[in-house]
């Protein structure tokens, strides 16, 4: 079974704090992804990773940054946290698209609390 | 640019019926592929079933099936004899078949409670 594991389950960090989510894949899958879900907007890209050391921008990279700086592991830093990026954080990793299996395997998410 | 449109936030169907869920998209691509998400209170986010564009026959999968209208860009999802344990948030996602990215865009979602 594929396993996606996230850093922490739940956190709360204070405004201006630095701020790591970790996310960690055992499938030797070459895509990794960083999302925030929030309620009434689905789940929305932050950023992506299709190699080591290779990213690139999602639909709402604003305020955050992203480290790949091996195959299993895609880190989401929040560089000066804010109450707007109080969400549900979700890491998903997957192989590429046309090699027989385009699923994307989901973390168990990551529940940010900023004061 | 692509969307996914899943307008009915919240659904509620009795144990044993059958419920069926929405979701329109729009895109200008050719080949692409959908899928519908399953993700349960508290746990995590799972593939429930896939399509491929380019595939005429609707897939299935046990008590979930969908219809997919490539001409109308609907999707919808089918679950019978509906259990407890499909009470979820349920989203729609689509994916270009182009590039190596497989990113996906998602729908609002839908939750959906089976009630006893």
């Amino acid at each position: 079974d594929v396993k996606v594991t996230q850093s922490s389950r739940y956190l709360v960090k204070r405004t201006g704090e630095k701020v790591f989510l970790e996310c960690v894949q055992d499938m030797d899958h070459e895509n990794m992804f960083w999302y925030r879900q929030d309620p009434g907007l689905g789940l929305r890209l932050i950023y992506f990773s299709y190699d080591v050391k290779m990213k690139e921008k999602g639909d709402i990279p604003e305020g955050y940054s992203v480290s790949r700086e091996k195959k299993e592991r895609f880190s989401l830093i929040l560089e000066s946290a804010s109450t707007n990026q109080t969400s549900m954080y979700l890491c998903a990793s997957s192989s590429p698209p046309g090699l027989g299996d385009e699923t994307q395997y989901f973390g168990p998410g990551t529940r940010l609390l900023v004061l | 640019a692509q969307t996914v449109t899943q307008s009915q936030p919240e659904m509620s169907v009795q144990e044993a019926e059958t419920v069926t869920l929405s979701c329109t998209y729009d895109t200008s691509e050719n080949n692409y592929y959908l899928f519908w998400y399953k993700q349960p209170p508290s746990r995590q986010m799972i593939l429930v079933i896939r399509q491929e564009a380019y595939k005429q026959q609707n897939a299935t999968e046990n008590r979930f099936s969908v219809n997919f209208q490539k001409a109308a860009k609907s999707f919808s999802l089918k679950i019978s004899d509906s259990q407890l344990g499909d009470t979820a948030m349920y989203f729609c996602a689509f994916m270009k078949h182009a590039g190596n990215t497989g990113k996906l865009i998602f729908g609002q979602g839908t939750t959906l409670q089976v009630k006893p």
